[in-house]
């Protein structure tokens, strides 16, 4: 089974701090994706990456930066944190796209921005 | 609006009975996923299905591309049941898009 790890799994930040969400995946896959869950908005996807050293933007990237330094781990930065952000954040991995393989996801992590 | 729908939004079961969850899409689509998501949090992949009829177990996943809509059926519902099912399409145009719905909240009682 593969295996992604997020860090922290929870977090509280101060409006206007800077947050790094870490992952970390042991599978080889070379796709990592940032989600944020929100009540009433399901899953949306902020960034993605399909090779070390590139991102790509998803649906919702304002705000968001995001950084791929290995194929194994994938960073999400807010460089400004606001209360807009608060929202549970997933990172998830594939061999592929949707299309020819499954995600697998990490536990994901709590950020609270006060 | 919303491009991927599902329905219901909640689904309260007696353990034993079946459910059929729907999914429908108003968009367009190269391929998609149900996916279940535990009580707490951690999400789970379920089916990749672009067409056809899958099953695994219980659950049986039919997707019909041309009428852009697909189906998640469990049968003999189990209390391990309860949780969040979501259905999410991928597209490729000028960009890459992955768009969930926002999931049928399932509760088993037993």
């Amino acid at each position: 089974e593969a295996a992604v790890t997020q860090s922290p799994r929870s977090k509280v930040a101060v409006t206007g701090g800077k947050v790094t969400l870490s992952c970390h995946q042991t599978n080889n896959h070379d796709y990592m994706y940032w989600y944020r869950q929100d009540t009433g908005h399901g899953l949306r996807l902020i960034h993605y990456s399909y090779v070390a050293d590139s991102t790509e933007k998803g649906d919702i990237p304002d705000g968001y930066k995001a950084s791929r330094p290995s194929q194994e781990n994938f960073s999400l930065i807010l460089e400004l944190a606001s209360l807009s952000q608060t929202a549970v954040y997933f990172c998830a991995s594939s061999s592929g796209t949707l299309s020819n393989e499954r995600l697998f996801f990490g536990h994901g992590t709590k950020l609270s921005v006060l | 609006g919303q491009q991927v729908q599902q329905s219901p939004a909640s689904l309260v079961l007696q353990e034993g009975e079946n459910a059929e969850l729907q999914c429908n899409f108003s968009t367009s689509l190269n391929s998609m996923q149900w996916f279940y998501q535990r009580p707490g949090g951690s999400l789970v992949s379920l089916f990749y299905n672009p067409s056809g009829t899958k099953h695994s177990g219980r659950l049986t996943s039919t997707t019909v591309i041309k009428e852009r809509r697909s189906s998640l059926h469990i049968s003999s519902s189990q209390t391990t049941d309860s949780g969040t099912y979501l259905c999410a399409l991928e597209r490729w145009t000028n960009a890459y898009k992955v768009i969930f719905g926002k999931g049928t909240h399932l509760h088993v009682l037993p």
